[in-house]
């Protein structure tokens, strides 16, 4: 299947840094991005949604200044966390839509905010 | 708003048992559904899909049923291998809504011992 990508893996920052978290899909265009993030032993819960070439779409109670969503290209979408605090520690997890209606998941990215 | 939900947060069988992971749906208009598995520190996983025009679907080792009465599907695993042992989330989504995110279930732990 398709495959995505995420870069790093793995962060930590200190309090009140910003991190940015790549997206890549590597094997077809996706115009259609999703940011998820998911805390231990919980769901994967939806953040908001990349187009490319336009503004994202944040879910009810995401601040889309805390939470920058750049979608820049149809094989990349960037989630900048600005100011981080230790709350934002978090499993991120990035997912890419087929043409169709298939949609895959990158590896995540473990952030931790020291 | 929480739309999917599971019954069971965890499951125990033993090696070779069949396992049945629940889920139920409360979005009547969800026309697409599918089954995730997570292992930790990682991606969702996909493991089988089924449209709402259908109401069982095989894969190897596993099937969907689909319920549309009651809003309801199962994941089946037969022959349940150590690893098998991950989350299981279910997810729905619209299909005739283009560029709509996949809203995730709560997820349910499946423990295999051998």
């Amino acid at each position: 299947g398709a495959v995505v990508s995420q870069h790093p893996s793995r962060v930590i920052c200190k309090s009140g840094t910003s991190v940015k978290i790549e997206c890549r899909s590597l094997d077809f265009q996706a115009t259609t991005m999703f940011w998820y993030r998911q805390f231990p032993k919980q769901s994967l819960m939806l953040m908001a949604t990349s187009n490319e070439g336009s503004k994202a779409t944040y879910e009810q109670g995401v601040e889309k200044d805390k939470f920058l969503i750049n979608h820049a290209s149809l094989t990349l979408s960037t989630l900048t966390v600005t100011s981080a605090h230790p709350e934002d520690s978090s499993f991120y997890i990035c997912s890419a839509k087929f043409p169709s209606h298939e949609q895959y998941f990158g590896p995540g990215t473990r952030l931790t905010v020291t | 708003g929480e739309s999917v939900g599971l019954h069971l947060p965890t499951l125990s069988v033993q090696e070779g048992d069949n396992s049945i992971i629940n889920c139920a749906y409360s979005n009547s208009a969800s026309d697409y559904f599918i089954w995730y598995k997570q292992e930790s520190g990682k991606g969702p996983q996909f493991i089988i899909d089924i449209r709402s025009n259908m109401d069982k679907r095989q894969g190897q080792r596993v099937t969907v049923l689909l319920n549309k009465t009651v809003k309801h599907l199962s994941l089946q695993i037969a022959a349940t291998q150590p690893g098998d042992s991950a989350v299981y989330f279910c997810a729905e989504n619209i299909l005739g809504q283009a560029g709509t995110a996949l809203i995730f279930g709560k997820g349910t732990t499946l423990s295999v011992s051998s």
